[in-house]
C-alpha cells in the first residue's frame, strides 16, 4: 500500500527562520507528489506539485528519488505561513491521493 | 466559477442514526473522494469513485457507503452512526493524473 510519512506533527519556528517540512513516500515508480496547505478553518488547497517544479509563496520542494523524499522548504518563514501542511502522493493505484499525517507549522513573531 | 460544495457544514446526530453528507462538484470531474480528518491521523481515504456507477473502498471504509448516480454528486452515508465517526469530513475531486485535487469546505460531524 502507498504510504506517506510526515515525521513531525508540529514544527515551531521564529519569523525569518528557515523552514523544512519533511515528507517521505513509499511508491517505487514515478509518483505524483503534492503539498497541500490548510489555513485555519479553511479548505485544503494545493501549494505545489513536483511536476511543475515551481515556487509558491516562497516554498519549494525537490523530489529525491534515492531518499524517496519530497521535503518542503522556505528560506525565511512568515507569520502568515502558519498552517497545517499535508504531503500527498498518487501512484499506480489510479488517481487516488494518499496523504501524510500532516505537520502543523507555527511561525512565531 | 466551477466549485465543489459540501452540505451540511455542521451536523450533530445520535448514535445509531443514518446520516448522509452531500458533495457536489461542477467541474465535471470523473474522480471524487471522501476523506476524514482526525488529529494525529491526517487525512484518511474513506471511499472514492472514478466515474458514474463506480465506487471503491478506501483505507477506512467500514460503516460508510457511497453511491455515484451522476458525475456531479458523491453522497457519503453513515449507515448507523457511531461516536468513532465524529470527525471532519472532506470531499475532493480531480480530473485525472497529475492534476490538482479540489476540496470542499468540510463537514464537521458530531455523533453523540
Amino acid at each position: 500500500a502507498q504510504r506517506v510519512t510526515q515525521p513531525e506533527k508540529l514544527l515551531s519556528v521564529f519569523k525569518g527562520a528557515p523552514v523544512e517540512l519533511k515528507c517521505n513516500y513509499s511508491y517505487s515508480g514515478s509518483p505524483e507528489l503534492f503539498w497541500y496547505v490548510q489555513y485555519s478553518r479553511q479548505r485544503l488547497q494545493l501549494l505545489l506539485r513536483h511536476i511543475s517544479r515551481e515556487s509558491i509563496k516562497g516554498f519549494t520542494a525537490d523530489l529525491n528519488k534515492g531518499e524517496t523524499s519530497f521535503h518542503l522548504k522556505k528560506p525565511f518563514a512568515q507569520e502568515e505561513d502558519s498552517a497545517m501542511y499535508y504531503c500527498a502522493q498518487a501512484g499506480n493505484a489510479g488517481n487516488m491521493l494518499t496523504f501524510g499525517g500532516g505537520t502543523r507549522l507555527m511561525v512565531k513573531p | 466559477d466551477a466549485e465543489i460544495t459540501q452540505s451540511p457544514r455542521h451536523k450533530i446526530t445520535e448514535t445509531g442514526r443514518q446520516v448522509t453528507l452531500a458533495c457536489h462538484q461542477t467541474w465535471n470531474h470523473n474522480n471524487m473522494f471522501w476523506y476524514r480528518q482526525d488529529l494525529g491521523h491526517g487525512l484518511r481515504l474513506i471511499h472514492y469513485s472514478y466515474g458514474v456507477q463506480d465506487t471503491n473502498k478506501g483505507e477506512v471504509s467500514d460503516g460508510y457507503s457511497v453511491s455515484r448516480s451522476n458525475t456531479e454528486d458523491l453522497p457519503l452515508t453513515l449507515e448507523s452512526a457511531a461516536s468513532s465517526q465524529t470527525s471532519v469530513y472532506f470531499c475532493a475531486s480531480r480530473s485525472g493524473a497529475a492534476t490538482e485535487a479540489f476540496f470542499g469546505q468540510g463537514t464537521r460531524l458530531t455523533v453523540v
